[in-house]
């Protein structure tokens, strides 16, 4: 079956712009997460959302990054005012249930280039 | 707050070679605990986990881990590796008590000589 999917798969931007990170989690899993992977960060952990609850923002590095999830499926996550250090891929997951054993699938990723 | 460490960054190996990376968490509550593969323009996937039950658990293409709950360590190991292994190998954690999310170890960049 189909898995994470993400768009675009590369973004370039210029210093200061918003953009727009889409994530298209696995049919049926209620969970859906965000992380990213930098050479100086390694893969660290963002956003989640579980169903319908609030979603855990422990995991924003600032008050320019922001999520949400549409509907319980499709998810955006949005960075205001874009920084050199923001430069990173962001990578999107989704699992079956929100227990923590349960496997994340991941997403290839968008790889997002500030310049 | 939960961390992972992995200790070994990169390492190069010849094929049948055995390897073991080593993973160590830092967490006092019950956790989960997970292997990663990236190969080579690829994404995540998942090798093993374990969270509860027989300590030694054993994943896809012939890899295994050891979950040592006194050594707070979750070693990878494969008796003979591919030039396929290739690939950059995570160490996560997870605990209900924590957040569902994963915490990831810095990674280790293995290469395997043909």
């Amino acid at each position: 079956g189909a898995g994470v999917s993400q768009s675009p798969s590369n973004k370039v931007t210029e210093k200061g712009k918003d953009v727009e990170l889409r994530c298209d989690p696995i049919s049926g899993h209620t969970a859906l997460y965000w992380y990213r992977q930098s050479l100086g960060q390694g893969l660290e952990f963002l956003i989640y959302f579980q169903g319908n609850s609030a979603p855990d923002k422990s995991g924003l590095p600032s008050d320019r990054f922001s999520a949400e999830r549409t509907g319980g499926s499709v998810s955006t996550l949005t960075i205001q005012r874009t920084q050199q250090e923001d430069s990173a891929v962001y990578l999107c997951a989704s699992s079956l249930r929100t227990a923590s054993y349960n496997e994340q699938f991941f997403g290839p990723g968008t790889r997002l280039t500030v310049l | 707050a939960q961390s992972v460490s992995q200790h070994n960054h990169h390492v190069i190996l010849s094929e049948a070679a055995s390897l073991e990376l080593g993973c160590n968490y830092s967490y006092g509550g019950t956790v989960n605990l997970f292997w990663y593969v990236q190969y080579p323009g690829q994404h995540l996937q998942l090798l093993l986990k374990y969270f509860s039950g027989d300590p030694l658990v054993k994943g896809i293409k012939g890899f295994e881990a050891e979950f040592i709950k006194s050594k707070f360590s979750f070693n990878l190991r494969k008796p003979s590796v591919q030039w396929s292994d290739t690939a950059e190998y995570f160490c996560a954690v997870s605990s209900n008590n924590a957040g569902n999310m994963l915490t990831f170890g810095g990674g280790t960049r293995l290469m395997v000589k043909p």
